[in-house]
Order: structure tokens, then sequence, then C-alpha cells
């Protein structure tokens, strides 16, 4: 089965300071990550994906992640953050199953506070 | 290209009555999940469907909860006497092929009175 655990239900950060935000996987076959972020009453939107290319990862607005294997983790950073980073932050984990599609599974979010 | 839309954005309902929940993929979109976030969770994965087909229902509660996606139209995610405990945000997300991104709609709150 596969898992994530995000590290701080709530992070705040002052406006130009960096952002890292904290995601641990359980995985049993080599997986895919992924960061969302959510703003207030609206869908998900993806930040960025690993897939097992390079580990480093870069994502839109100047988010990204590492994938490091050795530590199951796969965090989040942006050097500045901007008052338009608030929101939540999901990172999520799939496998591939039968037939190849991504069953999701989500980490329970972080709420990204900037404060100016 | 219109994203994936869901209506209607903000349901509610008394206890025992049903709730119907409608997605309509992006255009090109044969593939739909549905997932749930309960208050303070992350989302949880419900159902994968085809067009016409469910591929896997292993996040769906066994009673009351069904999912269909028809030929023509949108998905349904359809609650029958609806609990309390169903009061959540349901979101609907497409993707091109199985193996493929998902793209989220904005959900739709169900709250249970």
């Amino acid at each position: 089965a596969q898992s994530v655990t995000q590290l701080g239900s709530h992070v705040s950060v002052s406006e130009g300071a960096l952002v890292l935000l904290r995601c641990n996987y359980s995985s049993s076959v080599p997986p895919y990550l992924f960061w969302y972020v959510q703003y207030p009453n609206q869908g998900l939107q993806l930040l960025l994906k690993y897939t097992s290319a390079a580990t480093l990862v870069k994502g839109i607005n100047g988010f990204e992640a590492e994938f490091k294997k050795s530590e199951t983790s796969f965090h989040l950073t942006k050097p500045s953050a901007h008052m338009s980073d608030a929101a939540e932050y999901f990172c999520a984990v799939s496998d591939r199953y039968s037939g190849g599609y991504q069953k999701v599974t989500f980490g329970t979010g972080t709420k990204l506070q900037v404060i100016p | 290209n219109a994203g994936v839309m869901q209506n209607p954005r903000h349901l509610v309902r008394r206890r025992g009555q049903e709730a119907r929940l409608r997605c309509s993929p992006m255009k090109g979109h044969s593939h739909v999940y549905w997932y749930r976030q309960l208050p303070e969770e992350g989302l949880k994965f419900m159902v994968y469907l085809q067009k016409e087909n469910i591929i896997d229902e292993s996040g769906m509660p066994k009673e009351r909860f069904s999912a269909e996606f028809p030929k023509e139209g949108p998905s349904i995610l359809r609650i029958q006497q609806v609990v309390r405990g169903d009061s959540a945000a349901y979101f609907c997300a497409s993707s091109p092929t199985p193996d493929n991104e998902q793209f989220f709609g904005p959900g739709t709150r169900l709250t249970v009175l």
C-alpha cells in the first residue's frame, strides 16, 4: 500500500523567505510523486511531478522538489515566498495498476501562510 | 479548452435525501476519477470510470454510493439517503489516457443538515 505523510499542517513564512514543505512517502514499488496546490474554493492544480527521470523536479511558479530515495522524501521548496503562494499544498503518490491507470493517494495537506 | 466542470458547486441536503453530483471532463478526456475530501483531511480516491465502465470502485462505500459515466453526458456520483458524515468536498478529475496527468475540477461541497 502507498501513503504519504506531510509534516506540519500549517507553515508560516515571511514574504521573500525560503519555503520548505515536507513530504515523506511509502510505496512498495517505484512511485510517481506529485505536489498539488489548492486555492480557496478551487480544485487542485498540479505544481510538479516525479516519474523516475531527474531526481530534481522543477515545477510552475518557481517551485521545485527533490526525490530522495534513501530518505523516502519529496520535499517542496521555493527560494523566495510570494504573497500569492498562500494556499494549501498536497503531496501525493501513485503506483501504476494493471491497465496503467494512476490511483493517487494524497497527504493531509499543508496550509502555507505568507506574512508580509 | 474548458477545464473540468463540476456542478453544483455547493449542495445542501437534509438527512435521508439523495445527492447527485455531476462532472463534465475536459474535452477529449474519457477517464474520470472521483475523490472525497473530508474536513481537515486529504483527498481519498473513490472510483475510476471510463466511458460506460467502472474500472475501480475500491474507494467507494459499499452502500448508498454509486457512480456512472454514460456514453453521452457527464459523470454522475449519486449518494442515496445522505447522512451527516457524507458532508465533504467531492472532486472529479479527468485524464486523456489512464496513465496521464489528472486534471481536477473545482469540487462540489456537500453539506448534510
